[in-house]
């Protein structure tokens, strides 16, 4: 019953530093996007991916990479972090294109950029 | 840009009914969605709307009205529980949400 997972859960970096953040989801969805979430702001779309093997660029994805090697596994990497990326990170899984609307979220990582 | 619009933060009282406002503009509509967060928390699905009218789940009401790029989600019977930002996204034409900055709704005893 696990859904969507993502690790690490927190995580302070220095300015310069990478990390990649894990996005795993147990329910055999296509769809799966990375998102940003900052106080008095919608979410906002970094990358997503259509299916194993495929991304694509979202609406804020400088900073950000991306991989899809497995269908149920979606990866962020910030190669070299910055202040501007201090934010809360959410990963979501969706069916596809009419259920695409219907996300389901993992639990968000904090990440610190000092 | 993506124009999507609800109001910031609104209070309640409990048992009693509210409604939160959503506005949009867009020239591809495939949708207007709901979700609940509650602080700290990830958002969770509460409804979907892609015809006009009003769809009913329980205590919680989603109305859509596509000429107007209008949309409310109503609450009844308010509970303590129901203390939580409330997001308003549409899905445009290429299938991707753009979401609304998220109503904080405060339940007072």
């Amino acid at each position: 019953n696990a859904g969507v997972t993502q690790t690490p859960k927190f995580r302070v970096l220095k300015t310069g530093q990478s990390m990649t953040l894990l996005c795993a989801q147990d329910m055999n969805h296509e769809y799966m996007y990375w998102y940003r979430q900052d106080p008095g702001m919608g979410l906002r779309l970094i990358h997503y991916s259509v299916g194993e093997g495929t991304t694509a660029k979202g609406e804020v994805p400088d900073g950000y990479n991306v991989s899809r090697l497995k269908k149920q596994n979606f990866l962020l990497g910030l190669e070299s972090a910055a202040p501007s990326q201090t934010s809360v990170y959410f990963c979501a899984s969706s069916y596809g294109d009419r259920e695409a609307g219907e996300l389901f979220f993992g639990e968000g990582s904090r990440l610190t950029v000092l | 840009g993506q124009n999507i619009d609800q109001p910031t933060e609104m209070t309640a009282t409990e048992g009693a009914i509210v409604q939160i406002n959503c506005t949009y503009q867009t020239s591809g509509f495939n949708g207007l969605f709901w979700y609940q967060q509650h602080a700290g928390e990830a958002p969770t699905f509460l409804s979907y709307n892609v015809l006009d009218g009003l769809e009913e789940k329980g205590r919680f009401s989603s109305f859509l009205s596509r000429s107007k790029g209008y949309s409310y989600l109503l609450l009844k019977e308010l509970q303590m529980k129901d203390s939580a930002s409330y997001l308003c996204a549409y899905m445009d034409s290429n299938y991707q949400l753009i979401w609304g900055a998220g109503t904080k709704l405060i339940i007072k005893p």
